[in-house]
């Protein structure tokens, strides 16, 4: 079975500070995605990644970054956390015939 | 317009009812097709693979449109451990989601 893992589940983080959410799969995986969901907004791509060192722009990448050094980690970065960045956020990994596994997800509190 | 839209639910319905949700999408490069399933405080999981000849997994029958942009789910015989939110899927090099039709199948 595909695993997909976050390094938290629950993070409470202040205004300002800087945010490292980490995901690791395990299946060699070329995609990988970062998405946030938010109650009646559905899930919103903020970044994807195609291979090592490589990104590219979802449709909300505004206030966030990433990084993919190692083909099975995909890290996401708030440099400077905000209020609205309070949200449920969650990586996924994509096979060759474009199934998508979730990792179970990081509840991020920003206060 | 958001590239994907659903029917936004909620839908409630009796156990063993027939139930149909919508989805239309925007761009037409798209290349697949997907349902996906969600249930409270959980990640998503791939339901079924939707392809334009139609497909069906037991209870569940998946129809695609491609002239119309437009995708659709059956599920017949609902028991009360259908009920979760459904997620519409559309792929290209990224994949873009619905915001989810939520279904509560009731005793």
């Amino acid at each position: 079975d595909v695993k997909v893992t976050q390094s938290s589940r629950y993070l409470v983080k202040r205004t300002g500070e800087k945010v490292f959410l980490e995901c690791v799969q395990d299946m060699d995986h070329e995609n990988m995605f970062w998405y946030r969901q938010d109650p009646g907004l559905g899930l919103r791509l903020i970044y994807f990644s195609y291979d090592v060192k490589m990104k590219e722009k979802g449709d909300i990448p505004e206030g966030y970054s990433v990084s993919r050094e190692k083909k099975e980690r995909f890290s996401l970065i708030l440099e400077s956390a905000s209020t609205n960045q309070t949200s449920m956020y969650l990586c996924a990994s994509r096979t060759g015939n474009n199934e998508q596994f979730f990792g179970p997800g990081t509840r991020l509190t920003v206060l | 317009r958001k590239e994907v839209e659903q029917d936004p639910g909620p839908f409630n319905v009796p156990e063993g009812a027939t139930v149909a949700f919508n989805c239309t999408y925007s761009n037409s490069a798209s290349q697949s097709f997907f349902w996906y399933r969600q249930d409270c405080r959980k990640e998503p999981k791939l339901l079924m693979s939707v392809y334009s000849s139609g497909n069906e997994d037991g209870r569940f029958t998946a129809q695609l449109n491609r002239a119309s942009q437009y995708i659709s789910l059956l599920i017949r015989d609902s028991k009360l451990s259908d009920s979760a939110t459904y997620l519409c899927v559309v792929a290209r090099n990224d994949m873009r989601f619905g915001a989810g039709t939520r279904l509560t199948v009731k005793p």
